[in-house]
């Protein structure tokens, strides 16, 4: 079965500094896409990031970078200069390239707390 | 800007009531997705369109869901008859499903908090 594990509940990072979020996922396809969504408190769900797994280069848009490690299934999500607004839970989710099939599968979720 | 719009973004409603949740997706996006999100179980996948075909609903529990296309601007969800239990935030979501066209990512409407008292 597919799967995304999010090992951590909750993390916290001081305003400023970089933090990482861990993803890993489980799967026999060897093309798919990789992504993360943040929720902010009034619970809109917002693309992040993603990542196709047969682009070598990771990913990054402005702070946010990735650490794609294909082999390894991982997926980590790293914020640099953390700022208040980034407080929020982030998803990560995963959707097979596969003919026919359009599901994309959800972690549990990341709690990050940012302190000023 | 282009959204996904949900519609109601709250409501709160009595045990055996019917609850019409309802969605229009990007313009031009082919597939849309129903999403319950609880502190339980977290997000849940409980049907999907393709080309206003439904695909998959598994994730639904039959006999009181029901999921609908009537037409391309349109998607809904309905509960009939609502149970305490239903009491969650649901998600539509829509993407265009072309690689070609850089597709792919699914977009999330606000939500519908929708709580069966």
């Amino acid at each position: 079965a597919q799967t995304v594990t999010q090992s951590q509940p909750e993390m916290s990072v001081q305003e400023a500094e970089t933090v990482t979020l861990s993803c890993t996922y489980d799967t026999s396809e060897s093309d798919y896409y990789l992504f993360w969504y943040k929720q902010p408190p009034s619970r809109q769900m917002i693309l992040v990031i993603r990542q196709e797994a047969y682009k070598q280069q990771n990913a990054t848009e402005n702070r946010f970078s990735v650490n794609f490690q294909k082999a390894a299934k991982s997926f980590s999500l790293k914020i640099s200069d953390s700022q208040l607004g980034d407080a929020a839970m982030y998803f990560c989710a995963y959707r097979p390239y596969t003919s026919g099939t359009y599901k994309y599968i959800f972690g549990t979720g990341t709690r990050l707390k940012v302190l000023a | 800007d282009a959204r996904v719009t949900q519609t109601p973004r709250d409501k709160v409603t009595e045990m055996g009531q019917e609850v019409t949740m309802r969605c229009q997706p990007i313009l031009g996006h082919n597939t849309v997705f129903w999403y319950r999100q609880t502190m339980m179980q977290g997000l849940e996948l409980l049907a999907y369109f393709r080309n206003r075909a439904p695909l998959d609903d598994s994730g639904m529990p039959k006999d009181r869901f029901s999921a609908e296309m009537p037409d391309a601007t349109l998607a809904t969800l309905k509960i009939q008859p609502s149970e305490p239990r239903d009491s969650a935030v649901y998600f539509c979501a829509s993407g265009l499903d072309d690689r070609a066209a850089g597709g792919n990512t699914i977009y999330f409407g606000e939500g519908s908090w929708l709580t069966v008292v």
